[in-house]
């Protein structure tokens, strides 16, 4: 089942934050995050296992709720590098089915 | 070290010509491998994935299939293209679950 993501878009200025949410409707395994330029493959972020996890990158940082239904990024002080597509992927069971929600244009500007 | 390689980076081809994409991952055993379609703007959309040699699942009913001949080798084919079939296509793999997926750098296919 895909997850579903929102915002669909933000547009910021730099050094402005922001947060794109990831939801599904029942409990999952993990939650992937990646950032996709435009032409360019994915490229990975960070992974989320555990109900409550929260992990940093840089000033890209992520949560995963309790219940395993719900996670969060979070873009603080953006850059102009932040610019893309983000994409949560998520992992319902064992069976290494991997699927990704529609993703977030993030456009940072000047 | 790992790699993935997928070819070609472009591809032009006629409406009913068939299609042959190439995904090869190298410097690991038994990956889990993914293709992936995305239309110009939206999401990636999972197509197959497979757990092993021959084990396909197919996630989208079109008219596109998958085989996995070999442990590090995952083709994706059609018969006869429709002009739906147009996008960019990405191969993934991964080891196991909960881990990271690893992409290529795609295929964009265009139907004319």
């Amino acid at each position: 089942q895909q997850p579903v993501q929102s915002p669909q878009a933000v547009i910021l200025r730099e050094g402005e934050d922001a947060v794109i949410n990831c939801s599904s409707s029942k409990a999952l395994y993990s939650v992937h995050w990646y950032r996709q330029k435009h032409g360019e493959a994915p490229v990975f972020l960070m992974i989320l296992l555990k109900g409550g996890e929260q992990k940093g990158h840089e000033k890209i940082s992520a949560s995963f709720n309790e219940k395993k239904q719900q996670s969060s990024l979070y873009l603080t002080a953006s850059q102009l590098s932040y610019s893309g597509t983000y994409f949560c992927g998520t992992e319902e069971g064992s069976n290494y089915k991997l699927t990704f929600g529609k993703g977030t244009l993030l456009t940072v500007n000047p | 070290s790992q790699t993935i390689h997928q070819w070609p980076a472009t591809l032009v081809q006629p409406v009913g010509s068939p299609l042959s994409l190439e995904c090869t991952v190298e410097g690991t055993s038994n990956p889990n491998l993914y293709w992936y379609r995305q239309a110009a703007g939206r999401g990636l959309q999972l197509l197959f994935y497979s757990v092993g040699i021959g084990q396909i699942s197919s996630e989208v009913p079109q008219n596109l299939s998958a085989s996995r001949p070999q442990d590090r080798q995952f083709i994706l084919s059609s018969k006869k293209l429709l002009l739906s079939d147009s996008g960019f296509y990405l191969c993934a793999w991964k080891t196991g679950g909960n881990t990271e997926a690893f992409f290529g750098q795609g295929t964009r296919l265009t139907v004319v």
